[in-house]
């Protein structure tokens, strides 16, 4: 089956930096995303990942390792503003998205 | 309207009940999907089209259906509500180029 793993919650202070990792199985690899939820809110797109190696945007970078079907999202400088969960998903080779439950993270002033 | 709209935002249901909850989306995508999404588990992708005038299953489509009568619009109709139908219902559509997902602000149905 497919699987898409990423932890459940996580704490980290303001201004420091964290990284949510994210594993993967799945019938084949179209892309992995990375998207922002705001409690009680919509999801937002964060990033996008194909090839392997990091792509950073702003404070925001993600990084792709395919033959590892692992992937991580780090945030630098954190604000309170990025209280959130963050949603871990790939495409697989139907061009569906596979989603994983989220990481919610808390960030302590 | 600007980007993709659902309503309505909340609703309590009563078993049994008919409820369909709409969605409208103005950036002339092509696909479209609804999502449920519950508390612990990832996003679930009900049913999709990927252009107007076709439809397809998602992982849990029993109990749910859809048309795409015009590339704007994407009703999800629930011919019987159950219980277990208590979910927070996402609409999203997509540029099918970029695979990139812009989501509705979610319909919470409560159904008693």
């Amino acid at each position: 089956g497919q699987n898409i793993d990423q932890p459940t919650e996580m704490t980290a202070t303001e201004g420091a930096i964290v990284q949510i990792n994210c594993t993967y199985q799945t019938s084949g690899f179209n892309g992995l995303f990375w998207y922002q939820q705001h409690a009680g809110e919509a999801p937002t797109f964060l990033s996008y990942n194909v090839l392997d190696g990091l792509e950073e945007k702003g404070r925001f970078s993600s990084f792709l390792s395919r033959s590892k079907g692992y992937s991580y999202l780090l945030l630098k400088e954190l604000q309170m503003k990025d209280s959130a969960s963050y949603l871990c998903a790939v495409m697989d080779s139907n061009y569906q998205l596979i989603w994983g439950a989220g990481t919610k993270l808390i960030i302590k002033p | 309207i600007a980007g993709i709209t659902q309503a309505p935002t909340s609703q309590i249901l009563a078993a049994g009940r008919r409820m369909t909850l709409r969605c409208t989306q103005d950036m002339r995508h092509n696909a479209m999907y609804w999502y449920r999404q519950d508390l612990g588990l990832g996003l679930r992708l009900i049913h999709y089209s990927n252009t107007a005038g076709t439809t397809g299953k998602g992982e849990v489509p029993d109990g749910y259906s859809v048309s795409r009568a015009n590339t704007d619009d994407f009703p999800l109709t629930l011919a019987s509500a159950v219980p277990s139908q208590t979910s927070v219902y996402f609409c999203a559509s997509s540029n099918s180029a970029s695979g990139e997902l812009f989501f509705g602000e979610g319909s919470r149905l409560t159904v008693l």
